[in-house]
């Protein structure tokens, strides 16, 4: 089965603070993303990236950037964290273009 | 993108089949339909995608109208390990950016009654 890893659970972070959010996946996948889930809002993609060192923006990528500097490794950095950058985040790859997405458990940041 | 309408909650008991339906009247012909569910505290699980014809999985079975314009999952026989929020879902085969654009509605929660 596929894994993706989302190194913390849970995470709290001050207003200001550098937020480094890591994912990894074991299976070789071309693939990965980085969503938030709100409530009433749903996932929104906020970056993704289909080869290593490559990325694309995504709906909501203001305030984010992310690196890829290895296949299996997909970071989001948060440069200055804000208190409305609270949220679930959570990372998914996927093998090749339209193929199905697999998720990790999430991450729940909390910037006070 | 072209959207999907789901309705927001469904009820059902256990052990009885269960049909989420799903609207997406937008469809393009290189649009497939994929379902996803996301249990309490975890990430969206991925159950099962289409395109034109009837699919069936270990999980469930996607019925497709004939003019693609909805589509229905169903789960044979559902448990309580089936209570989750239900994703119905339209990602484009091409161009390859577009496809990595799986754009999430707010889905169905599905209850169910023991």
């Amino acid at each position: 089965d596929v894994k993706v890893t989302q190194s913390s659970r849970y995470l709290v972070k001050r207003t200001g603070e550098k937020v480094f959010l890591e994912c990894v996946q074991d299976m070789d996948h071309e693939n990965m993303f980085w969503y938030r889930q709100d409530p009433g809002l749903g996932l929104r993609l906020i970056y993704f990236s289909y080869d290593v060192k490559m990325k694309e923006k995504g709906d909501i990528p203001e305030g984010y950037s992310v690196s890829r500097e290895k296949k299996e490794r997909f970071s989001l950095i948060l440069e200055s964290a804000s208190t409305n950058q609270t949220s679930m985040y959570l990372c998914a790859s996927s093998p090749w273009s339209g193929s199905p997405l697999h998720f990790g458990n999430g991450t729940r940041l909390t910037v006070t | 993108d072209a959207k999907t309408t789901q309705p927001n909650s469904m009820e059902s008991n256990e052990e009885e089949p269960v049909h989420l339906p799903c609207n997406h009247s937008t469809i393009s012909g290189t649009d497939y339909i994929h379902w996803y569910r996301q249990l309490p505290s975890q990430g969206p699980e991925y159950v099962i995608h289409g395109l034109t014809s009837n699919v069936n999985n270990r999980m469930a079975s996607l019925a497709i109208a004939e003019d693609r314009k909805s589509s229905t999952l169903i789960l044979h026989r559902a448990t309580l390990r089936d209570a989750a929020v239900y994703y119905c879902i339209l990602r484009p085969t091409r161009p390859i950016q577009g496809a990595q654009k799986l754009v999430f509605g707010q889905g169905t929660r599905l209850t169910i009654n023991p």
